[in-house]
């Protein structure tokens, strides 16, 4: 199937840092999402990209959708620690188009720890 | 919170035994997802069910089996466990089929543990 290479697998900064972390793939994506999830808790959308080339924000994130459509990045400023927790990438391959939500592939993850 | 409520958030049993975990999806939302969750293999997709039928497979093993009930809620049975099958279980949920504008709502998880 899908893969996913999401990098880091963790990181560890201080509070106030800014976080960068990726995903990339061999195959072309119709849409790139990123999820966190906490402790105990299931995945919860932070951003959707759906364009490539397409740069979004939502407070403290930002992430933009490759223009080759085959890489995301996911971008974390000024750092606090409830932003601990496992970050996924994910996304809809290009020959998915039109079809089910099923072939949303998720990356490993990217463990964020944060140093207050 | 998503809305989407799965029970039971944890359960033990023993190998060889049958398990049944259950899903409400948001209200409104008529797509249910079964994703296993494991150390080693990440979120792996199993099935999705739209409006009671079954839409899509994914990695899901001949022991494990889902429905979709009129009421929309589902179940995922998991037979003859093994060790491995040890993982967190999400149901997610979605208004529609497609992905277009479609966004994906994960409950909090079942945990099963087999000894």
């Amino acid at each position: 199937g899908q893969q996913l290479n999401q990098s880091p697998q963790s990181m560890f900064i201080q509070e106030g840092e800014d976080v960068s972390m990726n995903c990339t793939s061999s195959s072309i994506f119709n849409t790139w999402l990123w999820y966190k999830q906490d402790p105990g808790e299931g995945p919860v959308l932070l951003i959707a990209l759906y364009k490539a080339g397409e740069l979004t924000s939502n407070g403290r994130l930002t992430a933009q959708f490759g223009i080759t459509r085959k890489d995301s990045f996911l971008n974390i400023s000024a750092s606090i620690p409830s932003d601990v927790g496992i970050y996924f990438c994910a996304g809809h391959p290009r020959h998915n188009s039109g079809g089910s939500n099923y072939k949303l592939t998720f990356g490993k993850g990217t463990l964020l720890t944060v140093n207050p | 919170d998503s809305g989407v409520t799965q029970t039971p958030k944890h359960l033990i049993t023993a190998t060889g035994q049958r398990v049944t975990l259950r899903c409400s999806p948001r209200s409104g939302d008529l797509s249910v997802y079964w994703y296993q969750q494991s150390l080693d293999q990440g979120l792996q997709f199993l099935i999705q069910y739209y409006n009671g039928e079954e839409r899509a497979k994914g990695n899901i093993l001949e022991r494990f089996s889902a429905q979709q009930f009129p009421d929309l809620h589902s179940e995922l049975n998991l037979s003859s466990l093994e060790l491995g099958d040890s993982a967190l279980y999400f149901c997610a949920s979605s208004v529609g089929d497609s992905f277009s504008g479609n966004t994906i709502y994960f409950g909090e998880g079942s945990w099963l543990t087999v000894v």
